[in-house]
């Protein structure tokens, strides 16, 4: 079974601050990916990752940034977070041997005051 | 830009009844195909794949993909309550992307 962690799953945080987001996953997935989730806007690709050190933009990467130090996880971090970032976001993997299936983490409802 | 359009619904049936979710896209060269499940509050599941023109049946679901009219469709036969959920539809849209649909809501009432 594929199983993708993230660090929490829900999150509040104050405008201005710094935030950090983990992804982990425990098999060798090369590809992993942020979206976040708003009704009425679905599903938003933030940043993805091809391997290790290696990032590539989304479709909305303003404002985020993003950390890939180690295969099995990949950071999205707010750098200053403000209220039009309260969101779920969700983080995917893909294991490119396997198919182009993409598969979901529980999510991170986060909340910035 | 690539799209992928979906009903928002929601759309309602009864329970035994069969539910017909529909998707359109708009890159012609897509080749991958996805349905996820989404329960409110949860993270979205996959459902059903389909890469081939035609029919792909998996139990109750059957993923359906005419490529010449760029049309997706995912049929739930004997619809239960448990079904009741928003139905994203997601294509692929670059090398190892994914395009997803805003959603359909469908209910299924007992």
């Amino acid at each position: 079974d594929v199983k993708v962690t993230q660090s929490s799953r829900y999150l509040v945080k104050r405008t201005g601050e710094k935030v950090f987001l983990e992804c982990v996953q425990d098999m060798d997935h090369e590809n992993m990916f942020w979206y976040r989730q708003d009704p009425g806007l679905g599903l938003r690709l933030i940043y993805f990752s091809y391997d290790v050190k290696m990032k590539e933009k989304g479709d909305i990467p303003e404002g985020y940034s993003v950390s890939r130090e180690k295969k099995e996880r990949f950071s999205l971090i707010l750098e200053s977070a403000s209220t039009n970032q309260t969101s779920m976001y969700l983080c995917a993997i893909r294991r490119l041997a396997v198919s182009d299936t993409q598969y979901f983490g529980p999510g991170t409802r986060l909340t910035v005051l | 830009q690539k799209e992928v359009e979906q009903n928002s619904g929601p759309l309602s049936v009864p329970e035994g009844a069969i539910a017909s979710l529909n998707c359109t896209y708009s890159d012609r060269v897509s080749q991958s195909f996805f349905w996820y499940r989404q329960y409110s509050g949860k993270s979205p599941e996959l459902i059903m794949s389909i890469y081939s023109n035609g029919d792909k049946e998996d139990g109750r679901f059957t993923a359906q993909l005419n490529k010449a009219s760029q049309y997706v469709s995912l049929l739930i036969r004997d619809s239960q309550p448990s079904d009741s959920a928003t139905y994203l539809c997601a294509v692929n849209s670059g090398y190892s992307t994914l395009t997803f649909g805003k959603g359909t809501m469908l209910l299924v009432s007992p």
